[in-house]
């Protein structure tokens, strides 16, 4: 098993301009989400969803959009990259239930320049 | 919401030491508390949780206890290893919350042989 799958690791943006993060996960897990990481600040949620065709507001969604169309995929969209979303993005997934820690991918790391 | 406090940000121990870290919680609701460890340039990963109907759970080397009076749990490293040294997360979360975890912002552990 793959597990959860990034793309892509590293990305510079000028300001403005727009892209998608990818994630997928092969576990068949219901739930999927988005955190960025930031120094000193830990992580933070900014979208999540709890199947296809469900997703909902975290911490921090704001310049970032969306979309659960299978189980298996989960993209993020910034609209108009800004400095301000300099940071690692992480996804993660899990089954729904109790007692089911999540599975994180390894990370993009984005620069807005 | 649910908040997170996790003290302290940086430990640094000599090999065979132990090491703990702290972390308070504010949501009594919160019956879920997962602790990542986080290698460099890797996405977390979970290594112990514990739910609030125990107190104690144990895994080798590393124990996790709660206080639920007190709203607060600990991570317990013994006989540290060099490859310990990690940045470290906790986290909470409630059951009416799809899982949502709250992180704490993370303690950066140095195990120096």
């Amino acid at each position: 098993n793959a597990g959860v799958t990034q793309t892509p690791k590293f990305q510079v943006l000028k300001t403005g301009q727009s892209m998608t993060l990818q994630c997928a996960q092969d576990m068949n897990h219901e739930y999927m989400s988005w955190y960025r990481q930031d120094p000193g600040m830990g992580l933070r949620l900014i979208h999540y969803s709890v199947g296809a065709g469900i997703t909902d507001q975290g911490e921090v969604p704001n310049g970032y959009n969306v979309s659960r169309s299978t189980t298996e995929d989960f993209p993020l969209r910034l609209l108009s990259a800004a400095p301000s979303q300099t940071s690692v993005y992480f996804c993660a997934s899990r089954r729904l239930g109790l007692g089911d820690g999540y599975t994180f991918g390894s990370g993009t790391r984005l620069t807005v320049v | 919401g649910e908040n997170v406090e996790q003290h302290p940000s940086t430990l640094s121990v000599q090999e065979g030491d132990s090491a703990v870290i702290k972390c308070t919680y504010s949501d009594s609701a919160s019956n879920y508390f997962p602790w990542y460890k986080q290698e460099l340039g890797k996405g977390p990963q979970l290594i112990i949780d514990i739910r609030s109907n125990v107190g104690e759970k144990k895994d080798q080397r590393i124990a996790v206890t709660l206080n639920k009076t007190a709203k607060h749990f600990s991570l317990h490293i013994t006989e540290t290893q060099p490859e310990d040294s990690a940045v470290y997360f906790c986290a909470a979360s409630t059951d009416d919350s799809w899982g949502k975890l709250q992180f704490g912002a993370g303690t950066q552990v140095v195990v120096t042989p």
